[in-house]
Parts: C-alpha cells; sequence; structure tokens
C-alpha cells in the first residue's frame, strides 16, 4: 500500500527567509505523480506544485520548488524569500495512475502547519 | 472560471439526525472526490466518482453514508443517522482525468452535538 509521510507537523520561518517542508513516501510503482497543496486558514485548498517521477529534473514555481529524490523516495519543497500569505498547512499528496482502469489513486500525507513570521 | 462549488458552508446538526452535502464540480471535469479531513489532518477520500460511476468507496462507510452524482455532474453526500464523531470538514475536488491536479471546493464543516 502507498503511504505518505510528513515527519514536520509544525514549522516556522521568518520573512523572507527560506524554509523547506520534508515528504516521504512509499510504493513499488515507477509511474506516478506528487504534489504539494496548500491550505491557508478557513480557505480552500490549492495546488502548489506537481512532479512527474519520470522527470528527472525538479519542478519550480517562482518561489517554490521541489527536492525530488526518486530512489530515497523524498520529495521536499523549498519556500524561498517567505512571505507572511504562505502560512498554511501544506499538504504532500501521491498520485498513482491505473495503467488498466483509466483511474488513479490519490493519498495525501497529514501536513505541515507553517508559520511565517513578520 | 468557476470552482467547486459546495453548499452549506457550514452545518450544525443534532446527532441521529440526517445531514445532506452538494457540490457541484468545474465544467468539464469528469472526475469528482468527496474527502473528510478532522482538524488538523490531511484529507482522507471517502469516494470517488468517474463521471455517474463510483470507482472507489471503499472508505465510505455504507451503513450511514451514502453518495450520488446523477448524470455525471452534481454530486450529493448524505449521512443518515449523524453521529458525534461525524463532526469534521467534508471536502468535495474535481479534476480531469489524466491531468492529476485536483480542485477543491471550500468545503462544509459539519458539526454533530
Amino acid at each position: 500500500a502507498q503511504t505518505v509521510t510528513q515527519s514536520q507537523p509544525e514549522m516556522s520561518v521568518q520573512e523572507a527567509e527560506t524554509v523547506t517542508l520534508s515528504c516521504t513516501y512509499d510504493t513499488s510503482e515507477s509511474n506516478y505523480y506528487l504534489f504539494w497543496y496548500k491550505q491557508p486558514p478557513s480557505r480552500q485548498m490549492i495546488l502548489v506544485i506537481r512532479q512527474e517521477a519520470y522527470k528527472q529534473q525538479n519542478a519550480t514555481e517562482n518561489r517554490f520548488s521541489v527536492n525530488f529524490q526518486k530512489a530515497a523516495k523524498s520529495f521536499s519543497l523549498k519556500i524561498s524569500d517567505s512571505q507572511l500569505g504562505d502560512t498554511a498547512m501544506y499538504f504532500c499528496a501521491f498520485m498513482k495512475p491505473s495503467s488498466t482502469s483509466g483511474t488513479y489513486k490519490y493519498i495525501f500525507g497529514t501536513g505541515t502547519r507553517l508559520k511565517v513570521l513578520a | 472560471e468557476a470552482g467547486v462549488v459546495q453548499s452549506p458552508r457550514y452545518k450544525i446538526i443534532e446527532k441521529k439526525q440526517p445531514v445532506a452535502f452538494w457540490c457541484n464540480p468545474i465544467s468539464g471535469h469528469n472526475t469528482l472526490y468527496w474527502y473528510l479531513q478532522n482538524l488538523g489532518q490531511g484529507p482522507e477520500l471517502l469516494i470517488r466518482y468517474e463521471n455517474e460511476e463510483a470507482v472507489d468507496d471503499s472508505q465510505l462507510p455504507k451503513d450511514r453514508f451514502s453518495a450520488e452524482r446523477l448524470k455525471g455532474v452534481d454530486s450529493t453526500l448524505k449521512i443518515q443517522p449523524a453521529e458525534l464523531g461525524d463532526s469534521a470538514v467534508y471536502l468535495c475536488a474535481s479534476s480531469f482525468a489524466g491531468l492529476g491536479e485536483q480542485f477543491f471546493g471550500p468545503g462544509t464543516r459539519l458539526t454533530v452535538l
């Protein structure tokens, strides 16, 4: 069974600094996708960044980048130049597409609460 | 483009009462998900629809929970009867099959007294 582990329940970072959120996962699959979602307080969840397992290059989206280590099954999120608006819960998610049914399985981690300090 | 719409946003009921949640996904999204999110936890899948077919309902407590997605668009999740432990946020999400990214609604916060 696939599992997703986020070992940091809470983190804080000073505004303008860099922070890294950790995520590890367990799977025997070779073809899958990884995501980081952000859930601000009392607001809906939105996608931050995604990574296809077959791509060796780490994904980047403006101030957000990932360090994808496929062999180690690690998928960390780096936030550069942290802003107050980055304060949120961050969830790591794993998706494995089915080669037969055309559907897929989606599993979320337990989340890391990030607080950006002024 | 309108996002995923959920209603109601908040619901307070007495235990043993029925309750229903409604979700309207993004137009064109054939995959719809219902999740349960407890405070400080990640979403846990209750049921996933591909068009009008429930393709994964293994985590849905079928003795009290039911769901439907008529015509492969809107969906309703029902609990009958509600228990104290059902207090949580119920999230609906949709996606276009093959792209992976899910778009979430604002959720319905259920409080069972």
